[in-house]
């Protein structure tokens, strides 16, 4: 059973500061997913991470993957309000395509 | 707006009851995911559909059931509900040619 794991759960930051956060997940998967859900709101696609050393960037946010680590890293660079929100990360038994075990997420808070 | 549909956003019905939650993917999209978010389970994947067959099966109790139609829009129902089947439900839809799942708005059901 794909099991995935997510630090810290809740991570209150100042706008400027910069920060990870850390994915896990424990057995062979061939990408990674990150996702970003509002409160009450739907899951937004952030990063697909498809391969082993894969690193993505959108704006303030960088997403990479170490598949033999079976790690992934979100990384917030100087934190603003807007990006108050739960992130998951999310991953695919090998071959099961979307069908994705979620990490319990983690609670961003950035204040002012 | 991802183009995958929900209806109805909010659900209030009582123990016992029976209700369906619909959902129309994106356009030509033909796969459907459906997953629950609860607070003590978080987000999970209960069934995948693909073109009409049921793919993939998840955590879906056997109270629960879903199709996909001809048009490609799926239903999810949910029968003898209990107070602990409160919770908000969402569909995804992907396309055979790229890894992301686009999720919809979600269905808000509160069994009172």
């Amino acid at each position: 059973e794909l099991k995935v794991e997510q630090n810290p759960l809740f991570l209150s930051m100042q706008e400027g500061k910069n920060y990870t956060i850390y994915c896990n997940y424990s057995t062979t998967s061939d990408r990674l997913y990150w996702y970003r859900q509002d409160p009450g709101k739907s899951l937004e696609s952030l990063f697909v991470l498809l391969s082993n050393g894969a690193v993505k960037q959108e704006g303030r946010l960088m997403a990479s993957l170490d598949t033999k680590a079976r790690l992934s890293t979100l990384h917030i660079t100087a934190a603003v309000h807007d990006l108050s929100a739960t992130y998951f990360c999310a991953a695919p038994l090998t071959g099961t395509a979307s069908k994705l075990t979620f990490g319990t997420g983690t609670r961003l808070q950035v204040t002012l | 707006d991802s183009g995958v549909t929900q209806t109805p956003k909010h659900l209030i019905t009582a123990t016992g009851q029976r209700v369906t939650l619909r959902c129309s993917p994106r356009s030509g999209d033909l796969s459907v995911y459906w997953y629950q978010q609860s607070l003590d389970q978080g987000l999970q994947f209960l069934i995948q559909y693909y073109n009409g067959e049921e793919r993939a099966k998840g955590n879906i109790l056997e109270r629960f059931s879903a199709q996909q139609f001809p048009d490609l829009h799926s239903e999810l129902n949910l029968s003898s509900l209990e107070l602990g089947d409160s919770a908000l439900y969402f569909c995804a839809s992907r396309s055979t040619t790229s890894p992301v799942a686009f999720f919809g708005q979600g269905t808000r059901l509160t069994v009172v």
